[in-house]
């Protein structure tokens, strides 16, 4: 079983749909959770933090659930932009450990 | 502003060829890593590093050696360059651990 384990996708959505992502994480001593986005053939750049509290950046909100070992990423209002892969990471001591990514196209 | 950066961009090895990916940051970051994309597989860590004169192994270190001798670069070493080794290699870079890592362009090495 992978450690950190998405959905591949893709999902394909119109503009201006909601979709939302969850990832699931094996390790229960995990101390910190990101959401990355990388664009194809790019490098990854963070997207957002994920706390225990939820937290939102605009389009985007970010949920954690530690007691069933899971994050969700959710988009509102999906722009064309917003095409890219979504990698779910997550922080084991110094180490971190990478999704393999969740595809996302959004189409006019 | 630079950032992190990696060099070369790109590259073709024998089988048996040894080489080096250079990382370098101007952040001042204490913490740099590298990691190997391959399809289906995300990033895996192989290396990294909490500080000068510290590393420590990853997920998949066999086949590489890494030193940190300034804080300012990580090297990647290849000893003996496999087919398997055909990847996307990115450094990262970051304050400490906790912090969100900043990615270089990435290197793209094939084996032959």
């Amino acid at each position: 079983r992978k450690e950190v384990e998405q959905d591949p996708g893709p999902f394909n959505v119109p503009e201006g749909a909601t979709v939302a992502f969850n990832c699931t994480y094996s390790n229960s001593a995990s101390q910190s959770f990101f959401w990355y986005r990388q664009d194809c053939r790019k490098e990854p750049k963070l997207l957002m933090s994920v706390y225990s509290s939820g937290n939102e950046d605009g389009r985007f909100t970010a949920q954690l659930n530690r007691a069933s070992q899971y994050i969700s990423l959710l988009i509102r209002d999906s722009k064309l932009s917003d095409s890219a892969t979504y990698l779910c990471v997550v922080k084991n001591g110094h180490k971190l450990v990478f999704g393999a990514g969740t595809i996302l196209r959004v189409k006019s | 502003n630079a950032g992190v950066t990696q060099t070369p961009k790109f590259q073709v090895l024998k089988t048996g060829q040894s080489m080096t990916l250079q990382c370098a940051q101007d952040m001042n970051h204490e913490y740099m890593s590298w990691y190997r994309q391959d399809p289906g597989m995300g990033l895996r860590l192989i290396h990294y590093s909490v500080g000068a004169g510290i590393t420590d192994q990853g997920e998949v270190p066999n086949g590489y050696n890494v030193s940190r001798s300034t804080t300012e670069d990580f090297p990647l070493r290849l000893l003996s360059a496999a087919p398997s080794q055909t990847s996307v290699y990115f450094c990262a870079s970051a304050g400490d651990s906790n912090q969100p890592q900043h990615f270089g362009d990435g290197t793209r090495l094939s084996i032959l």
